[in-house]
């Protein structure tokens, strides 16, 4: 069964403080690993890491993808508390029909405190 | 402009009836999908639509039904609503082709909370 594991489940840190989220995979047929911010709605995209981009960054947010221990990090410098959010992590896959849907891990809760 | 909506926003209901959640996506994408929610916040799909084509089930009681009236649309009817139906339901769409390689990023929209009562 495919499986995505992120870790930890949650996380209280200071602001100013940098985190680093974690995201490891059991899939067949491994595609791309994308990173997701969700507050109180729908999910927003952040990052998309696959064999030809294994490394991403934008402003205070990076993600590198790790094909040989099969999992990526997620870290946040110098955190706000408008960081404050759950981050999924989710993977695509090949698969023989063309079109997936993506299989989510359980979320980080990241709390930035004041 | 809205990228994906869903309507209604909120959908409080009693067992056993049954109800629909519409989704349009402006973005011209070709493969649309429904996700469901849980309350420990596990996101799970549900559908994927390409083409007017179902690709995937994963498992769902067929109780649910998607309905694609055409390319831009993506509608989930559930039947005989049940109490552990209560949930976010996201419907979400990307650029992903049937066979072919294309983008994986998925774009969501603001999520129905169903309420079975």
């Amino acid at each position: 069964e495919d499986k995505v594991v992120q870790s930890p489940l949650s996380l209280v840190v200071h602001e100013g403080d940098t985190v680093t989220l974690n995201c490891s995979y059991e899939v067949t047929n491994f595609r791309s690993l994308l990173w997701y911010k969700q507050e109180k709605k729908a999910p927003t995209f952040l990052f998309m890491l696959t064999s030809s981009g294994i490394e991403k960054k934008s402003g205070r947010l990076s993600s590198i993808l790790d094909k040989k221990e099969l999992s990526s990090i997620l870290n946040i410098t110098a955190t706000q508390t408008g960081d404050s959010a759950i981050y999924l992590c989710a993977v695509g896959m090949y698969s023989g029909g063309g079109a997936d849907g993506l299989t989510f891990g359980k979320g980080t809760h990241l709390i930035i405190q004041p | 402009d809205t990228a994906v909506s869903q309507t209604p926003k909120y959908l409080v209901t009693q067992m056993g009836n049954d109800k629909s959640i519409k989704c349009e996506q402006n973005l011209g994408h070709d493969t649309m999908y429904w996700y469901k929610q849980d309350s420990k916040k596990f996101l799970k799909i549900m559908f994927s639509y390409n083409n007017k084509e179902l690709i995937i089930n994963e498992t769902v009681p067929n109780r649910f039904s998607p309905k694609s009236p055409d390319k831009a649309h993506l509608n989930l009817h559930i039947n005989s609503l049940e109490l552990g139906d209560s949930a976010v339901y996201f419907c979400a769409s990307s650029r992903r082709k049937r066979g072919l390689s294309g983008e994986d990023t998925q774009y969501f929209g603001p999520g129905t909370r169903l309420t079975v009562l």
